[in-house]
């Protein structure tokens, strides 16, 4: 049975840093790309990062190219989003979603709020 | 940017009843492959988004089949042949054809 769980949203000051987790379990990280999509408060989905399979390729959304990095830990099944300088625009639940080569996304997960603040 | 637009934004529909919604891209969603990268997801209150229709037309697994996608090049169609309570929430479209992957607005459809 395939299972995304993230963690680790909660409210950071603008400028600071956040790593995401997404366990796994029903499939292996290593074997298909990977991505995050967010959805700010009440808007539509946006996505924001993607990493290919075989980990040589990264793609980012312009508005998080250089403050953010998608990394996986191939041994324990995780997938992460390094998420640093902030701002309050990346406000939002952060899903991690599985995406088979094919440009589309078959399994999400619940999300995780992200929450910039003062 | 590849511009995803859909219509209606809302759409009050009658149980029992066919309801359709469209998305436009601003560039063509056919790769070298063959296949055309489009898919819906529906998103329910307080729930994550999940996959219908995937690569124009083919439903995924538990997928009612009351949805359908068609379309070709820039123009798709998702259609609920007879409208079940289950299925108000927020329509989206979304285009897997070249980074950034980008999203319609979502189409709103609840119960008359």
């Amino acid at each position: 049975q395939v299972q995304l769980v993230e963690s680790g949203g909660r409210v950071v000051q603008p400028g600071g840093s956040l790593r995401l987790s997404c366990a796994v379990s029903g499939f292996s990280v290593s074997s298909f790309g990977m991505h995050w999509v967010r959805q700010a408060p009440g808007k539509g989905l946006e996505w924001v990062a993607c990493l290919r399979f075989d980990e040589r390729i990264q793609h980012y959304v312009d508005s998080v190219q250089g403050r953010f990095t998608v990394s996986r830990d191939n041994y324990n099944n995780i997938l992460y989003l390094q998420m640093d300088s902030l701002r309050v625009e990346d406000t939002a639940i952060y899903y991690c979603v599985k995406g088979p080569s094919g440009g589309y996304f078959d399994y999400w997960g619940q999300g995780t709020l992200v929450t910039v603040s003062s | 940017d590849i511009v995803m637009t859909q219509t209606p934004l809302s759409s009050p529909v009658t149980l029992g009843q066919p309801a359709s919604i469209s998305c436009r891209s601003s560039q063509s969603l056919a790769r070298s492959d063959g296949n055309t990268y489009l898919s819906w997801l529906h998103q329910r209150p307080g729930q994550p988004p999940r996959l219908l229709i995937y690569k124009t037309s083919d439903r995924f697994s538990g997928v009612p089949d009351r949805f359908s996608g068609s379309g070709a090049g820039t123009d798709f169609t998702l259609t609920i042949s007879r409208v079940e309570a289950e299925d108000v929430g927020v329509y989206y479209c979304m285009q897997g054809a070249q980074f950034p992957f980008t999203f319609g607005q979502g189409t709103k459809v609840e119960i008359k």
